[in-house]
């Protein structure tokens, strides 16, 4: 079946430093979703991107959806502690209907 | 902001017994889905549903499971006859542009 990976599992960085999480389907995607959980939390919708090779930026964080629909990164620049969580990207079935979630990067930030 | 509610946000049962989980999706959204999460680990898509129906459900969502929208405004999951292995956070999520997760039901099953 269907399948969503994510790179690293585990990210540990300085406060101030980069940090990216990489996602590959083993599918292509219509699109792919981030989302940001924090501990104990909810996942919280951060952005889709549709069109292969986007590139979209929310302050801090750039998305990027890869050529080939299949892969799909999140950078956080200069990182802060209120960035601590794990970040999933999710990408549709053939149907849309269902979603498939990345296995996740969680993200430890040191002050 | 609009949110998506979760009602109980714990529950305990013993295994064996029927639980529902509720939920209050945002109003003017279209489609609705449920997702479980084991502790520690990815966020799992059970079933989907658009239009008073189920539009896909993953393999997890057996006959053990059913989804309802008994009055336009909840959107309930019921599991019957509990197991261990069904403790995990249930999320509820609505669509529309975007994607709002409630803040999830934490049921334990003992």
């Amino acid at each position: 079946g269907q399948q969503v990976m994510q790179i690293p599992q585990y990210q540990h960085v300085q406060e101030g430093e980069d940090f990216t999480t990489y996602c590959n389907s083993s599918t292509t995607l219509s699109n792919i979703q981030w989302y940001k959980q924090r501990p104990g939390g909810h996942p919280v919708f951060l952005i889709q991107l549709v069109k292969s090779g986007e590139v979209k930026k929310q302050k801090r964080l750039t998305f990027q959806f890869g050529e080939a629909k299949k892969n799909s990164s999140l950078h956080i620049t200069a990182t802060q502690t209120t960035d601590v969580g794990t970040y999933f990207c999710a990408g549709p079935s053939n149907t849309g209907n269902q979603f498939y979630f990345g296995t996740g990067t969680s993200l430890t930030v040191i002050p | 902001e609009p949110e998506v509610t979760q009602t109980p946000s714990h529950q305990v049962t013993q295994m064996g017994q029927e639980v529902i989980l509720r939920c209050v999706p945002i109003s003017n959204h279209l489609y609705f889905y449920w997702y479980r999460q084991i502790l520690g680990q990815k966020v799992e898509f059970l079933v989907s549903f658009y239009n008073n129906e189920i539009s896909e459900k993953s393999e997890i969502f057996d006959d053990q499971f059913s989804v309802e929208r008994p009055d336009g405004s909840n959107f309930t999951l019921k599991i019957r006859s509990t197991k261990l292995e069904d403790s995990a956070m249930y999320f509820c999520s609505s669509g529309g542009l975007g994607y709002t997760f409630g803040s999830g039901t934490r049921l334990t099953v003992v």
